[in-house]
């Protein structure tokens, strides 16, 4: 099946420090990737949708200077969060769009754990 | 507003004893209903995709059902290995919007041997 590879798994760093994270898709293009994040016991939340080639479409509540999307290939996109605080510890997940099986099956990466000190 | 509801919460069970998981939605056009796994730590891992009511799909131990206001996953004879969280996800189509999944918050299944 599809494969998308997350880095790191799991990451520690001080406050003010920014952290970058990919998301790789295998065996397929994927022109279009999703970051969620997700907090202990809750949903996933979308945070922003990554367009090869364009610019990312941030949620609302979301910001686009702190969190930093780049999708410069069709098999990579990354998310760096710049002046990582504690509040920003999360689970972080992205999920990419195999264009060749159809728009309905999304599949994820393994997810980065983010811990800020 | 879109919305998904799961419940319940959490459900434990003895091994071999079947139950459903629940997924209400309200979305202005479903395109899709999506049921996930999720293991600790890691990404939810694809299950079943519903597009219309009434229909039915199945993968070993799990049945996935979908109406026009929600969806059932039903676990027949569950293993301890089957203990996960369920996550359900709905695609709403309202023109020109893009595919993202809008989640409910899980069900965190717990089967007991």
């Amino acid at each position: 099946g599809a494969v998308v590879s997350q880095h790191p798994s799991w990451v520690i760093c001080k406050s003010g420090t920014s952290v970058k994270i990919e998301c790789r898709s295998l065996d397929f293009q994927a022109t279009t990737m999703f970051w969620y994040r997700q907090f202990p016991k809750q949903s996933l939340m979308l945070m922003a949708t990554s367009n090869e080639g364009s610019k990312a479409t941030y949620e609302q509540g979301v910001e686009k200077d702190k969190f930093l999307i780049n999708h410069a290939s069709l098999t990579l996109s990354t998310l760096t969060v710049t002046s990582a605080h504690p509040e920003d510890s999360s689970f972080y997940i992205c999920s990419a769009r195999d264009r060749g099986r159809g728009r309905e099956k999304l599949f994820f990466g393994s997810g980065t754990q983010l811990s800020v000190l | 507003e879109d919305q998904v509801t799961q419940s319940p919460e959490a459900l434990r069970l003895q091994e071999g004893e079947s139950s459903s998981l629940n997924c209400s939605y309200t979305v202005s056009g479903l395109r899709g209903l999506f049921w996930y796994r999720q293991d600790p730590g890691k990404g939810p891992e694809f299950l079943f995709t519903l597009y219309s009511a009434g229909e039915e799909k199945e993968k070993e131990r799990l049945k996935a059902t979908l109406t026009k206001k929600e969806s059932f996953l039903h676990i027949t004879a569950p293993k301890p290995e089957d203990s996960a969280t369920y996550l359900c996800a709905v695609q709403a189509g309202n023109g020109g919007a893009t595919n993202k999944l809008i989640f409910g918050t899980g069900t965190l299944l717990a089967v007991q041997p």
